[in-house]
């Protein structure tokens, strides 16, 4: 059974840094990309990144609402991604959900097929 | 920027059919694909649609996606309601290097 679990979440201030972690079990985590969304306190969904699979380069593409302060890594020895936060704002504040996806492209095209249950991101003075 | 635009709410009786419209601002809608995504109240988002019309094992077949060249629009079709679909549904497609959603229509099933 495919299993996404994030962490790391909580209240952090303005300006600061968070890193979250998406701890996979049930696949052969090296073989696919994975996606990070959020969603802010009683709003709509929102893509921040996502990391390809080695076999693709590794590479990573960002929302432009997040690019330059975001990074999304992986281990793949641990079966774990991670999302770097640094320069937090308010306006960061949400849900942050872990995805998996089946179809690698060299674009920011693609879906997720399984979601992990997201971790809260408090971002507040 | 490309924007998505779906209806705030929608509502139907159980056993019939809903269908939930997602219009692109500019361009063609069947440029690039377009996802479909449930959220049941309190829960992550599952996805029930993925490019414009294929459906995820476990999702069942009264759930369908389809493109409307001549709108402008991706369309999802849930038929033989039942109350747990109850939910938000989100539509998603892209604009140049980014994933763009639309706001989310809240389907009660009464």
């Amino acid at each position: 059974e495919v299993q996404l679990v994030e962490s790391g979440g909580g209240l952090v201030k303005p300006g600061r840094s968070l890193r979250l972690s998406c701890t996979a079990s049930g696949f052969t985590f090296g073989d696919y990309a994975m996606s990070w969304f959020r969603q802010a306190p009683g709003k709509g969904l929102e893509w921040v990144g996502f990391i390809r699979s080695k076999a693709y380069g590794g590479t990573t593409e960002y929302a432009a609402s997040v690019k330059g302060r975001f990074t999304i890594s992986r281990d793949d020895s641990k079966s774990i991604a991670y999302l770097q936060m640094n320069s937090l704002k308010t306006e960061d504040t949400a849900v942050y959900y872990c995805t998996r996806e089946p179809t690698t492209y060299y674009d920011s095209s693609g879906y997720p097929d399984y979601w992990g249950q997201g971790t809260l991101v408090t971002v507040s003075s | 920027n490309f924007m998505l635009t779906q209806p705030h709410s929608v509502s139907e009786s159980p056993g019939k059919t809903v269908t939930i419209s997602c219009t692109g601002s500019s361009g063609s809608i069947a440029s690039n694909y377009v996802q479909w995504y449930q959220q049941r109240p309190g829960s992550a988002p599952t996805t029930v649609i993925y490019e414009d019309n294929q459906r995820p094992s476990g999702v069942p077949d009264r759930f369908s996606g389809s493109i409307d060249s001549s709108s402008n629009s991706a369309s999802l079709t849930i038929s033989g309601l039942k109350t747990e679909d109850e939910a938000d549904y989100y539509c998603q497609s892209y604009d140049s290097s980014n994933r763009v959603f639309g706001g989310g229509t809240k389907l009660t099933v009464l």
